[in-house]
């Protein structure tokens, strides 16, 4: 299975600052997920995207964030304005089915 | 709710002997396991799987886990530690509460294994 790729692998950011992770390149799965995890903490689950919308999200996943697929390839993760919490990896995952999912390598997102 | 327990922080071992990071779980219904396993700076990458069939289930990297429904647990197991096995081991439990099948992560185990 090719593995899923995200960029940047590291960015820092300003407080308040607007924010854009990117998972790339998509297969055909249909389901695509963000995670993520706060250093030394477990991994939580943010969001679940199916169908070019989103099928489930969590309590974090306020209205500061929002995914796209603004070109049918790449997945997008916004967070609109950010804070120091926010400071985490971030991965994305893709699904097919019932089976395992598969992750990318990750984005560390450090808010100063 | 689904749930997943890791019950040990770290487990440390030396190179050449069995391993086994504990895991135990809270599902309505059959469960889905996985195990991943994480290296520094690294992404989440699978090991192996339990959704229906054989208790034992072998993975990658000669790690195999079994499963046990009596004591709803999925413990990951090694004969023979190496030294490139520490890592931070995360069990998982897909959850079928809602229909989107997310994971829900135990909250690690961090594997040494000793020279």
């Amino acid at each position: 299975e090719p593995e899923v790729t995200q960029t940047p692998s590291h960015q820092v950011t300003q407080m308040g600052q607007e924010v854009i992770l990117r998972c790339v390149p998509i297969s055909n799965h249909l389901y695509f997920y963000w995670y993520r995890q706060i250093l030394g903490q477990k991994v939580e689950f943010l969001v679940s995207f199916y169908n070019n919308e989103i099928s489930e999200k969590s309590e974090i996943f306020d209205d500061q964030f929002s995914v796209e697929r603004p070109d049918g390839s790449n997945f997008t993760l916004k967070i609109r304005s950010t804070k120091l919490e926010d400071s985490a990896m971030y991965f994305c995952a893709r699904q097919r089915g019932q089976g395992e999912a598969f992750f990318g390598q990750g984005t560390r997102l450090t808010v100063v | 709710a689904q749930s997943v327990a890791q019950p040990e922080d770290q487990v440390n071992v030396a190179e050449g002997n069995p391993l086994t990071v504990k895991c135990t779980y809270s599902v309505s219904g059959n469960p889905y396991l996985f195990w991943y396993v994480q290296y520094p700076n690294r992404g989440l990458q699978f090991l192996l799987k339990y959704i229906t069939g054989d208790n034992l289930v072998k993975g990658s990297y000669g790690f195999e886990a079994e499963f046990n429904k009596s004591q709803t647990s999925f413990h990951l197991k090694k004969p023979s530690a190496l030294v490139s096995d520490s890592a931070l081991y995360f069990c998982a439990v897909r959850d079928f509460s809602s229909n989107t099948g997310k994971l829900i992560f135990g909250q690690g185990t961090t594997l040494q294994v000793k020279p």
